[in-house]
């Protein structure tokens, strides 16, 4: 079966430092995989995904994340962080060329340092 | 693009009562996700449907729990009875064509 550990149920950086959030995965067979941020009492939303191809992904706000495979590993970093960043991130995965329902982590809650 | 619609956004009700939730998805995408978070679980896959039909129930945790889309544009979740255990938030997601899932802002069900 597969599941998504996330390292860390907190983080806490200051302002303009980087961000590293990190995820492992386990799986069978080469999975999807995604990370989503999540608000207070919204939604989530995606910020980047993997698929096949090119290993390191960019995605929205500045975020992108890698992909390796010999570690079964899907961390999430950016550069400097901004006080908006400070939310839920969740790391998921799916099969099925990414029909399948997502399997998500416990999620990481970023928090930003003034 | 209004996104994926959920209604009511808050719903309180008493244990034994029937609850039912729904769900807008996107137009033009084929598939819809139920998931359920709470702070013990997390985030759960409930049930999933393509082009209407229920692909995968498995994470539907009783028999109280049962959903239907009739047609592309709409899905409920039920729960009848609920029960107290039933609080969480509840969030429904389409997908589309190049497999990425938008959610819903959630149903928080506070069963009492």
């Amino acid at each position: 079966a597969q599941s998504v550990t996330q390292l860390g149920s907190h983080v806490s950086v200051s302002e303009g430092a980087l961000v590293l959030l990190r995820c492992n995965y386990s799986s069978s067979v080469p999975p999807y995989l995604f990370w989503y941020v999540q608000y207070p009492n919204q939604g989530l939303q995606l910020l980047l995904k993997y698929t096949t191809g090119a290993t390191l992904v960019k995605g929205i706000n500045g975020f992108e994340a890698e992909f390796k495979k010999s570690e079964t590993s899907f961390h999430l970093t950016k550069p400097s962080a901004h006080m908006s960043d400070a939310a839920e991130y969740f790391c998921a995965l799916n099969f099925g060329g990414g029909a399948d329902g997502l399997t998500f982590g416990k999620g990481t809650h970023l928090i930003i340092q003034p | 693009d209004a996104g994926v619609i959920q209604s009511p956004r808050h719903e309180v009700t008493e244990m034994g009562q029937e609850v039912t939730l729904r769900c807008k998805p996107i137009s033009g995408h084929n598939s819809l996700f139920w998931y359920r978070q709470t702070m013990m679980r997390g985030l759960e896959l409930l049930i999933y449907f393509n082009n209407n039909v229920p692909i995968d129930d498995s994470g539907m945790p009783e028999d109280r729990f049962s959903a239907k889309m009739p047609n592309a544009s709409f899905s409920t979740l039920k729960i009848q009875p609920s029960e107290p255990r039933d609080s969480a938030v509840y969030f429904c997601a389409s997908r589309s064509s190049d497999n990425e899932q938008f959610f819903g802002p959630g149903t928080r069900l506070t069963v009492l």
